[in-house]
């Protein structure tokens, strides 16, 4: 089983930058898929892009391609989000997942709410 | 990009009834759909992988089918611990994509 930890919640101000972090416990040696989706206030899910495997390659969703880097050190087993100039809109939940692939995201943190505002 | 539709929005159903949702992906995915149960203020839960693998732990009340574009999640006998929001998710591997359905509110009637 993997348990998975995220940073506290976060108020910025618009074109700023935010770090969200993931920590896992347990056994992720054969879980190295991260992938982080949001989900703003009363919408759906969103996935933004996964960590791929161990060389950590990453893969982005288009729309956020540019704006957001996902980093993960193995050692310490935690996973980074960071968003950069960020807007209104990315008022959301931030939640990591973990799991065999990208698309399985069989664990996940508890969520990381930042809000966006001036 | 795949997008992904979900029916209907929202639901009202009775402690016992069976429980119908569809998700139709705009391109065959095979079988690589997966179903989500969320509840307030929680992560969402993985319910159902590939179409119709019951994730370890989760009730058998829960069933899904279909391949290619169209696909169905059904509970059995509703119980009130299921009302949720339930998300269909489409993904490919190589390179990773993955979108969500917009999901469907069960609650009691």
């Amino acid at each position: 089983q993997v348990h998975l930890v995220q940073s506290g919640a976060e108020v910025k101000k618009p074109g700023s930058s935010v770090k969200v972090s993931c920590k896992a416990s347990g056994d992720t040696s054969n879980i190295y898929a991260i992938s982080w989706v949001r989900q703003a206030p009363g919408q759906g899910l969103e996935w933004m892009g996964s960590i791929i495997d161990v060389l950590g390659r990453t893969h982005y969703k288009q729309n956020f391609q540019g704006r957001v880097t996902f980093t993960a050190d193995e050692v310490s087993k935690t996973a980074y989000m960071e968003l950069n100039s960020v807007r209104l809109e990315d008022t959301a939940v931030y939640f990591c997942t973990r799991g065999l692939i990208a698309g399985h995201m069989k664990f996940w943190g508890q969520g990381t709410l930042v809000v966006v505002s001036s | 990009d795949i997008q992904v539709t979900q029916s209907p929005a929202s639901l009202s159903a009775s402690v016992g009834d069976r429980v119908t949702i569809t998700c139709q992906a705009s391109q065959d995915i095979n079988n690589y759909l997966n179903w989500f149960q969320q509840k307030p203020g929680q992560p969402p839960k993985l319910l159902m992988y590939d179409a119709s693998t019951l994730e370890t732990g989760v009730p058998s009340r829960f069933s899904g089918s279909g391949s290619g574009t169209n696909f169905t999640f059904t509970i059995t006998s509703l119980r009130p611990e299921d009302i949720a929001t339930y998300y269909c998710q489409q993904y490919q591997n190589l390179p990773p994509e993955v979108t969500f359905g917009p999901g469907t509110k069960v609650d009691l009637k």
